[in-house]
């Protein structure tokens, strides 16, 4: 079985400021990790991945998050937040023991103040 | 090309209708998912085809809903005697090979279904 926490539903950051969205995840293998943003009205977007290969893994638009195996944490983070970064973080976790699937976090709401 | 296409985008129908939502996954995308996505909520597992196999289905899909995939290509899900707590985003995704758990998997914009 797999499951995956995100710790805060919403998170408000000045423009500028960095951003830390939290994750922590369980699985019964070696997961593969992914961060997706939805933005209003839109489908799911990759943020970036991890695979176990380098546990820093850097994706689009300036974020990057880090596999911490010990801690079963993934966290999201990019050092200064544009406006646009506004919209839905999904952490997801995706299990190499059987159903195919994906399974995501309730999602982090980002906001961003000007 | 081409992401992964589906139709319509949105649709509003009355309760015990029956509703049909097509997906057209990249091209040879062995892969096809099903999610479903309420308010507020992480987009929930339905279903997946490896090619015109479908290999697993949720416990979420109750009997009043299909899903097919006839030629490996593009997907359709229907919904029969539609429920007002079927209202909400049907999205669709593939991924480009089986059995690795790395590879990505790329989602559409999604369906959106209000069942007044």
């Amino acid at each position: 079985a797999q499951s995956v926490t995100q710790l805060d539903s919403h998170v408000s950051v000045s423009e500028g400021t960095p951003v830390l969205l939290r994750c922590n995840y369980s699985s019964s293998y070696s997961p593969s990790l992914f961060w997706y943003v939805q933005h209003p009205n839109k489908g799911l977007q990759l943020l970036l991945k991890y695979t176990s290969a380098a546990t820093l893994v850097k994706g689009i638009n300036g974020f990057e998050a880090e596999f911490k195996k010990s801690e079963t944490s993934f966290h999201l983070t990019k050092p200064s937040a544009h406006m646009s970064d506004a919209a839905e973080y999904f952490c997801v976790v995706r299990s190499g023991g059987g159903a195919d699937g994906l399974t995501f976090g309730k999602g982090t709401h980002l906001i961003i103040q000007p | 090309d081409t992401g992964v296409s589906q139709n319509p985008r949105h649709k509003i129908t009355k309760r015990g209708q029956n509703v049909t939502f097509r997906c057209d996954p990249i091209s040879e995308h062995n892969r096809l998912y099903w999610y479903r996505q309420t308010l507020g909520q992480g987009p929930e597992f339905l279903t997946y085809f490896q090619n015109e196999a479908q290999l697993e289905k949720s416990r979420l899909l109750s009997d009043r809903f299909s899903a097919e995939r006839p030629k490996g290509s593009f997907s359709t899900l229907e919904i029969q005697r539609t429920e007002q707590g079927d209202s909400a985003m049907y999205l669709c995704a593939s991924s480009p090979q089986s059995g690795v758990s790395g590879n990505t998997i790329y989602f559409g914009e999604g369906s959106w279904l209000t069942v007044v």
